[in-house]
C-alpha cells in the first residue's frame, strides 16, 4: 500500500492568516496517461463525518471556498487555506487513490492561535 | 439530495459477528463504487473495503481480509458489510462512502460505531 504522511501533526495559526499543511506519498500518485495526480484533501470537523475539498490535487470540490487551494506533484503535496476563518477548525487529511485500496495520511489538526 | 445512511453496529465480543448496512438515496446507486472507511477512536482514516457499481469488483485493506466481506443489492439501493471473526482493533467508526472521481469518497454517511470489547 502507498503510504500517506503529512506534516505537521498539528498547527495553530491566528484568524485570517495562512496555514500550510504538506502531504508526502511514498510513491508517485502521478498517472502520466491521463496527466493527473490521484490525491485528494478532506476536512473533518469534530463530531463530524470528512467532507471532500480537493481532487486531482487542485481541483476544489463544488461548494468550496476559494481560500483552500492544493498544490503539488508527483510525491509532494500542499494545502493551503489562504485566510484562516473560525469554521476552519478542523483535521484535514490527504488520500491517494491511485492504487487500491486508498490510504489516507495521519491528519493535521488546524486550530486557532 | 444524497442520503447514506448506516446502520448495524454495536458491542460485540472478540471473535464475534457483526452485520453493517448503508441505505442510500438521492442518487442512481447502481452507477456508483462504495466503499466502507472507519476511524478508530481518536485516530485516523483507514479504507477498509470498496465495491464496483456493478458488485463484480471488490477490494480489502490486509488488516480485513478475508474475514470481511463487502456486497450490495442495487434492488434495494444496500450497501453491506459482514463483519466475522471481529478483533478488539477493529473498534471504530464505520462510515459509508459514495465513490467519484476514481476513489475519491464526495458523500459520507453520520457512520456506525462497532466496538468490539468482552
Amino acid at each position: 500500500d502507498i503510504v500517506m504522511t503529512q506534516s505537521p501533526d498539528s498547527l495553530a495559526v491566528s484568524l485570517g492568516e495562512r496555514a500550510t499543511i504538506n502531504c508526502k506519498s511514498s510513491q508517485s500518485v502521478f498517472y502520466s496517461s491521463n496527466n493527473k495526480n490521484y490525491l485528494a484533501w478532506y476536512q473533518q470537523r469534530p463530531g463530524q463525518p470528512p467532507k471532500l475539498l480537493i481532487y486531482w490535487a487542485s481541483t476544489r470540490e463544488s461548494g468550496v471556498p476559494d481560500r483552500f487551494s492544493g498544490s503539488g506533484s508527483g510525491t509532494d503535496f500542499t494545502l493551503t487555506i489562504s485566510s484562516l476563518q473560525a469554521e476552519d477548525v478542523a483535521v484535514y487529511y490527504c488520500q491517494q487513490y491511485y492504487t487500491t485500496p486508498p490510504t489516507f495520511g495521519q491528519g493535521t489538526k488546524v486550530e486557532i492561535k | 439530495e444524497v442520503q447514506l445512511v448506516e446502520s448495524g453496529g454495536g458491542l460485540v465480543q472478540p471473535g464475534g459477528s457483526l452485520r453493517l448496512s448503508c441505505a442510500t438515496s438521492g442518487f442512481t446507486f447502481s452507477n456508483y463504487a462504495m466503499s466502507w472507511v472507519r476511524q478508530a477512536p481518536g485516530k485516523g482514516l483507514e479504507c477498509v473495503s470498496g465495491i464496483s457499481g456493478s458488485g463484480g469488483s471488490t477490494y480489502y485493506a490486509d488488516s480485513v481480509k478475508g474475514r470481511f466481506t463487502i456486497s450490495r443489492d442495487n434492488s434495494k439501493n444496500t450497501l453491506n458489510l459482514q463483519m466475522n471473526s471481529l478483533r478488539a482493533e477493529d473498534t471504530a467508526i464505520y462510515y459509508c462512502a459514495k465513490v467519484v472521481y476514481e476513489y475519491c469518497f464526495d458523500y459520507w454517511g453520520q457512520g456506525t460505531l462497532v466496538t468490539v470489547s468482552s
